[in-house]
């Protein structure tokens, strides 16, 4: 079954750092998503890309933080300048157009990104 | 806007025993539901989702669940939980190729 993978599993930060989180969506989905989970907390909708650019963000996503897809398989996401609340488990999602067909909606197994 | 309430925050089943974890919703358009869960130190899995037709979704697992539009709910169930179950159980409902917005979860415990 096509999986959404991203990488690193695990990443560790100083505060202040930029940091990259990558992923590749499945390759036939047209749209990508980026959540995060805080330890012990809910899973939070941070943006919605499509068709090169951001279509809906939430106000976590603020000036800190950046999308792209660079060149047609990866899709990143970027947190300029990091902070200890940052950290988190970051999952990616990637959805199919529905076209007549049912919807699909997978997540990636996550990146763990530890600010020190 | 979309939101999802969980109403059980932590259950604790003994194996065999009957499971039902509710769920409820509110969204405006055309509802897509999904039950999500996670293991501890693992990622999210989708457990199960509805996008239309039958309300009764069986997932993987032995998991099931209804919906009842009725109700703006959507419950999950096992007939007999093991204890390979306990995890967190996330509800959560999208709209098209729009956000997903999660509930806060449950956790099950189920003691051997």
């Amino acid at each position: 079954e096509p999986e959404v993978t991203q990488t690193p599993s695990h990443q560790v930060t100083q505060m202040g750092q930029e940091v990259i989180l990558r992923c590749v969506p499945i390759s036939n989905h047209l749209y990508f998503y980026w959540y995060r989970q805080i330890l012990g907390q809910k899973v939070e909708f941070l943006v919605s890309f499509y068709n090169n650019e951001i279509s809906e963000k939430s106000e976590i996503f603020d000036d800190q933080f950046s999308v792209e897809r660079p060149d047609g398989s990866n899709f990143t996401l970027k947190i300029r300048s990091t902070k200890l609340e940052d950290s988190a488990m970051y999952f990616c999602a990637s959805s199919e157009s529905a076209q007549g067909l049912g919807y699909g909606y997978t997540f990636g197994s996550g990146t763990r990104l530890t600010v020190v | 806007a979309q939101s999802v309430s969980q109403h059980n925050h932590h259950v604790i089943l003994s194996e065999a025993a009957s499971l039902e974890l509710g769920c409820n919703y509110s969204y405006g358009g055309t509802v897509n539901l999904f039950w999500y869960v996670q293991y501890p130190g693992q990622h999210l899995q989708l457990l199960l989702k509805y996008f239309s037709g039958d309300p009764l979704v069986k997932g993987i697992k032995g998991f099931e669940a209804e919906f009842i539009k009725s109700k703006f709910s959507f419950n999950l169930r096992k007939p007999s939980v093991q204890w390979s179950d306990t995890a967190e159980y996330f509800c959560a409902v999208g709209g098209g190729y729009q956000k997903v917005t999660f509930g806060t979860g449950t956790k099950l415990q189920v003691i051997p």
